[in-house]
């Protein structure tokens, strides 16, 4: 059966150090990988598209790899801030019944220390 | 506008009402999407409209029934839940109709089934 999973329910970083989550996925094969914040009670925000052929994306201090030998995406947050704390989701696309479908994993909540 | 906006933002029914929930979007969007997230896990798809029709309909029980006035309005009629349909029930839109960009996700309705 399909698979996506984040492999850390919780990670504690100090400020400024780098958050680097983990996304991997089994039996899947998908065309985009997307990467989401969600706060507690609010919808998820989007942060980074990356493509099956593409290997990096960056956008200010977020970086995203995507590996698909792996089948791994790693998600970089550096010079971490306490206004980074949420949850991030990885959330897969691949085409079905006509359209690309979303798929989350659980996700990772990231607490940023001071 | 890159805004979603849902109304209510809470709602507490009984297991014999009938209520709705309202979705709304001026980004022009072609793709509307109603999730389900149940706390402390990722959001669930549950139907996807493209172009105002019903493309999508992840077997979601009949008590729940979406509708697309137009093509920035996504109503969810509600009727006969149960306590186990208590969530938070997420509204999305995106620009491509097959789904392949950022999904732009609302705040949100947090449900509650007495």
């Amino acid at each position: 059966s399909q698979k996506i999973e984040q492999n850390s329910e919780a990670l504690n970083i100090q400020e400024g150090k780098t958050a680097t989550l983990t996304c991997n996925y089994t039996n899947y094969s998908p065309a985009y990988l997307q990467w989401y914040r969600q706060d507690p009670g609010r919808g998820p925000v989007f942060l980074l598209l990356i493509r099956e052929n593409e290997k990096e994306k960056r956008k200010e201090r977020l970086k995203v790899t995507f590996d698909t030998t792996l089948k791994q995406s790693l998600f970089h947050i550096t010079a971490s801030q306490p206004a980074d704390s949420a949850t991030y989701l990885c959330a897969l696309q691949k085409k079905g019944a006509g359209s690309y479908q979303l798929t989350f994993g659980k996700g990772t909540k990231l607490s940023v220390i001071p | 506008d890159t805004e979603v906006t849902q109304t209510p933002k809470h709602l507490v029914m009984g297991m014999t009402n009938k209520k709705s929930l309202k979705c709304e979007q001026h980004m022009g969007h072609r793709a509307m999407y109603w999730y389900k997230q149940k706390a402390k896990k990722p959001p669930e798809l549950m139907f996807v409209y493209s172009y105002e029709k019903l493309s999508i309909n992840e077997s979601v029980p009949s008590r729940f029934s979406p509708e697309c006035p137009n093509s920035s309005l996504l109503n969810l009629h509600l009727h006969a839940l149960q306590p186990e349909d208590s969530a938070l029930y997420l509204c999305a839109s995106s620009q491509d109709q097959l789904g392949r960009r950022e999904q732009f996700f609302g705040p949100g309705t947090r449900l509650t089934v007495l």
